[in-house]
């Protein structure tokens, strides 16, 4: 079945340190992929995306995600976590070719220690 | 400034009551959506409009309906046949093309009490 995977539910960093959040995902062909994030009782703010070509995705606030077509992974890291970091973070797939369906994972909580 | 609106931020209702929840968009996007987001389980599409007059159902429609009479307008409704439906509701919209991403409202939260 189709799906997408964010096996980190929590993750505690501290500010300054680096941080990496997972995303796999099962589709047949290389699905378009995005980064949302979510601060406490608000909507989703979209961090970056990705379709096709640069495997290197440059996106808002510092954040970067690489497409790795043989892990089927579109991990989110940051060099440097900022305590305004704190939110959660979705990642998200349209299967390839498009479409207006977007599937969700379930989501990385990420907590900030001073 | 463009965006989408949703409103009331927060909804209490009683249980076997319909309540709609407004959701607008002045950004002149082609398409909206309804999710529903539970803590743990991420985002599921309720509906989707592409097009003024049509709509589709989601993941979980059941207990749920829509209308799309304007562009920039696409009202949920949870009617009593929802099971549970106290969550958060979030609206989103997108412009056409296959390279474009949603766009999300602030949400309301529902309670049913």
């Amino acid at each position: 079945a189709q799906s997408v995977t964010q096996p980190d539910i929590h993750i505690t960093v501290s500010e300054g340190a680096s941080l990496e959040l997972r995303c796999n995902y099962s589709y047949g062909a290389t699905p378009y992929l995005f980064w949302y994030v979510q601060s406490p009782g608000q909507g989703l703010q979209l961090l970056l995306k990705y379709f096709s070509g640069d495997t290197l995705v440059q996106g808002i606030k510092g954040f970067e995600a690489e497409f790795k077509r043989s892990q089927s992974s579109f991990n989110l890291r940051k060099p440097s976590v900022h305590w305004s970091d704190a939110a959660e973070y979705f990642c998200a797939v349209v299967p390839g070719g498009g479409g207006n369906k977007l599937t969700f994972g379930t989501g990385t909580q990420l907590k900030v220690e001073l | 400034d463009g965006g989408i609106t949703q409103s009331p931020k927060y909804l209490f209702r009683k249980e076997g009551q319909n309540v709609t929840l407004s959701c607008e968009q002045n950004l002149n996007h082609d398409a909206m959506y309804w999710y529903r987001q539970d803590p743990g389980q991420g985002l599921r599409l309720i509906y989707y409009s592409q097009i003024v007059n049509d709509f589709q159902k989601g993941d979980i429609a059941e207990g749920y309906s829509v209308s799309r009479e304007k562009k920039e307008s696409f009202p949920l409704t949870v009617t009593s046949a929802q099971k549970n439906p106290t969550a958060f509701y979030l609206c989103a919209s997108r412009l056409a093309g296959a390279y474009n991403e949603q766009f999300f409202g602030p949400g309301t939260r529902l309670t049913v009490l």
